[in-house]
C-alpha cells in the first residue's frame, strides 16, 4: 500500500529565513508526487509536482522540491519565507492505475513570524 | 475562469438529519473527486467520477454516504442519518481526466458540523 509521511506537524520560522518541509513516501510502484498549500478557509492550491525527469522541481511562490528515489523523499524548500507563506502544506502522491485519487500526508503548519 | 465551487460553505446538522453537499467543477473537466478532511488531518479520498460514471467509491466510510453526478458535471454528496463522526470538511476536486499525475483543482470545501 502507498502512504505519505510528513515528519513535522508544525514548523515555526522567522521571516526571510530558509525553510524545509519534509515528506517521505512509501510505495512499491512508481509514484507522482505533489505539494499543495491550504490557506485558512480556502481549498488546496497546487505548489508543484513531480512526474518524471529532473528531480528538482520548481513551483509557484519561490518554492522548490527535490525528488530522491533512494531516500523515498520529496522535501519542500524555500530560501527566504514571507509572512504570507503562513499556511498548511500537504504532500501527496498518486500512481499509475490509481485513477488519480491522491493520498495525502497529515500536513505541516508553517508559521512565519516577523 | 471560474474555479471549483462548493455549496453550502458551512452546514450545521442535527444528528440523524440528512445533508446534501454540492460541487460545481471547472467546466469541461472529466474527473471529479470527493475527499473528507477531518480536523488536523490530511484529506482522505471518498469517491471518483469520470463523467457521470462513478468508477471508485472505495473510500466512502459507510452506506450512509452516497454520491452522484448524473449529467457528468455537477456532483452531489449525500450523507444520510448524519453522525457526529461525520463532522469534517468535504472537499471536491476536478481534473481534465487525461492522465495519471494530472493536477486536481480543489474547491473551498464544505465544513459540516453535526451536533
Amino acid at each position: 500500500a502507498q502512504s505519505v509521511t510528513q515528519l513535522d506537524s508544525q514548523v515555526p520560522v522567522f521571516e526571510e529565513a530558509p525553510v524545509e518541509l519534509r515528506c517521505n513516501y512509501s510505495s512499491s510502484v512508481s509514484v507522482y508526487l505533489f505539494w499543495y498549500v491550504q490557506y485558512p478557509n480556502q481549498g488546496l492550491q497546487l505548489l508543484l509536482k513531480y512526474l518524471s525527469g529532473s528531480t528538482l522541481v520548481k513551483g509557484i511562490n519561490g518554492f522548490e522540491a527535490e525528488f530522491n528515489k533512494s531516500q523515498t523523499s520529496f522535501h519542500l524548500r524555500k530560501p527566504s519565507v514571507h509572512i504570507s507563506d503562513t499556511a498548511e502544506y500537504f504532500c501527496a502522491l498518486n500512481y499509475g492505475g490509481s485513477q488519480g485519487n491522491l493520498i495525502f500526508g497529515k500536513g505541516t503548519k508553517l508559521s512565519v513570524k516577523p | 475562469g471560474a474555479g471549483v465551487s462548493q455549496s453550502p460553505r458551512y452546514k450545521v446538522a442535527k444528528r440523524g438529519q440528512d445533508v446534501a453537499l454540492r460541487c460545481d467543477p471547472i467546466s469541461g473537466h472529466v474527473s471529479l473527486f470527493w475527499y473528507q478532511q477531518a480536523l488536523g488531518q490530511g484529506p482522505e479520498f471518498l469517491t471518483y467520477f469520470q463523467n457521470e460514471a462513478q468508477l471508485d467509491k472505495s473510500g466512502l466510510p459507510s452506506d450512509r454516504f452516497f454520491a452522484e453526478r448524473p449529467e457528468g458535471s455537477v456532483s452531489t454528496l449525500k450523507i444520510q442519518r448524519t453522525q457526529q463522526e461525520d463532522s469534517a470538511v468535504y472537499l471536491c476536486a476536478s481534473g481534465l481526466g487525461l492522465a495519471d499525475g494530472e493536477t486536481q483543482y480543489f474547491g473551498p470545501g464544505t465544513r459540516l458540523l453535526v451536533l
